[in-house]
């Protein structure tokens, strides 16, 4: 149980195109979903926190209008960068919780962002 | 005030061997949780320590928790090549519902 599935994988886009990632957790109802950025050999930034029908909460210094976070169902969250630029490129992970009290998160597999 | 710092940064070892990493945080924690990343993947969560609690098992793995120190260990035993990832460990700190991620370990076990 507790499997999240992210789409696309991986993307390849041009600079200037908006991306949009989707995140799905697939048997249960995820309460909480969480947007990651992670760079090379280091450790996962969080970019912001996204509950159903609720507006998401952004990470200081990550730009609201930069990655558009929608959170409409509870097994359904999407983050869309927009405006994609060379320096947008990174894995961006999605993670989900069910709200079992213990935040424990279960994470998809990611999506690897290339912008030229 | 950064949280979840783990060490070694990297480690290499033989199969059969155990492996140790550490990880130290700044503040009080609800609980502390450790997580695995294959290259390039999701991350998986291995296990989930409580405040008041000291140590668990899960397999081959044993978690420690010390608050007085606000330090942790993951002790991988018997390792295999299979287990070669990297860990994190992952503080969840009172009154927030976010998890802080430190830096990470780097786990080669070679054959």
């Amino acid at each position: 149980g507790a499997v999240v599935s992210q789409h696309p994988s991986r993307v390849i886009c041009k600079s200037g195109t908006s991306v949009k990632i989707e995140c799905r957790s697939l048997d249960f109802q995820a309460t909480t979903m969480f947007w990651y950025r992670q760079f090379p050999k280091k450790s996962l930034m969080l970019m912001a926190t996204s509950n159903e029908g609720s507006k998401a909460t952004y990470e200081q210094g990550v730009e609201k209008d930069k990655f558009l976070i929608n959170h409409a169902s509870l097994t359904l969250s999407t983050l869309t960068v927009t405006s994609a630029h060379p320096e947008d490129s990174s894995f961006y992970i999605c993670s989900a919780s069910g709200g079992t009290g213990d935040e424990t998160q279960y994470f998809g597999p990611g999506t690897r962002l290339l912008v030229l | 005030s950064q949280q979840g710092e783990e060490d070694p940064q990297a480690l290499s070892i033989q199969e059969g061997e155990n492996a140790t990493m550490n990880c130290s945080y700044k503040t009080s924690i609800n609980n502390l949780q450790w997580y695995r990343q294959n290259s390039g993947r999701g991350l998986v969560h291995l296990i989930l320590i409580r405040s008041n609690e000291r140590e668990k098992h899960s397999g081959r793995l044993r978690v420690t928790l010390d608050t007085s120190k606000k330090s942790s260990s993951l002790l991988i035993t018997a390792s295999r090549a299979a287990d070669t990832a990297s860990y994190f460990c992952a503080t969840l700190r009172r009154g927030y519902s976010t998890l802080t991620f430190g830096k990470g370990t780097m786990l080669l076990v070679s054959p």
